[in-house]
């Protein structure tokens, strides 16, 4: 059973960079027919794609953050990472990572399953 | 960016009633050559992550109740679910991608009544 969790700091100063690492259990996200996904949710309020990676480093990302984003995978450990830098109190969210489904090359598809989720709080 | 909206923002259902939760997308999300609508829908309880119900607007996740069901084509969808039992309070996400940034519409909570 694929399972996947999310790992870092839960609390990161503004200007700073969010660093999340993705541990892959029961699976390889060398796996060619999947993708692997970031998706974050503020405190109450609804889903947002941040950006997603092929196992052979190809990456699609939110334009809306793209300048910000740096997503990398490590098929050795079987994990992928997130890099958010720059930020503010707006990127304060859970932070889910999922396995993206359907189509891969174009990195479209829904997302299944999630991790848990981490909180991070960009505080000083 | 497709703006996906859902409507209504939640609703209270009696046990056993039908529970209907509706998503637009502000432009298609048919795609033509394989009439398909790239449209899927998530249930996420509190504390949990979302989970998948339905995929390509219709068809079911293994494991999903039948009681869960889409509907839809184009640019409006339908997640219903008949005869609403207690584990069904959730809030419910439309998620489309026909293209990239893949949307959320905004959740609709349901409760019972």
């Amino acid at each position: 059973q694929l399972q996947l969790q999310e790992s870092g700091p839960g609390l990161v100063k503004p200007s700073e960079t969010l660093s999340l690492t993705c541990s892959v259990s029961g699976g390889s996200i060398n796996s060619g027919s999947h993708y692997w996904g970031w998706i974050r949710q503020p405190p109450g309020k609804g889903l947002e794609w941040i950006g997603s990676i092929y196992y052979s480093g190809s990456t699609k990302s939110n334009a809306s953050l793209q300048s910000r984003i740096t997503i990398t995978a490590d098929t050795s450990k079987n994990q992928f990472s997130l890099m958010l830098s720059s930020v503010t109190a707006t990127d304060t969210a859970v932070y889910y990572c999922a396995r993206g489904l359907q189509d891969f090359i174009n990195q479209k598809g829904w997302f299944d399953p999630w991790g848990q989720g981490t909180l991070v709080i960009v505080s000083s | 960016d497709i703006v996906m909206t859902q409507s209504p923002d939640s609703l209270a259902v009696s046990l056993g009633e039908r529970a209907t939760i509706n998503c637009k997308s502000r432009q298609s999300v048919l795609y033509s050559p394989n009439n398909k609508n790239y449209l899927a829908w998530y249930q996420q309880k509190p504390g949990q992550p979302p989970k998948v119900l339905i995929y390509w607007a219709s068809t079911r996740e293994s494991g999903v109740p039948d009681r869960f069901s889409g509907s839809g084509s184009g640019t409006d969808f339908t997640l219903t679910i008949n005869s609403l039992q207690a584990e069904d309070v959730a809030v419910y996400y439309c998620q489309q991608y026909y293209s990239t940034p893949v949307t959320f519409g905004g959740g609709t909570k349901v409760e019972i009544k």
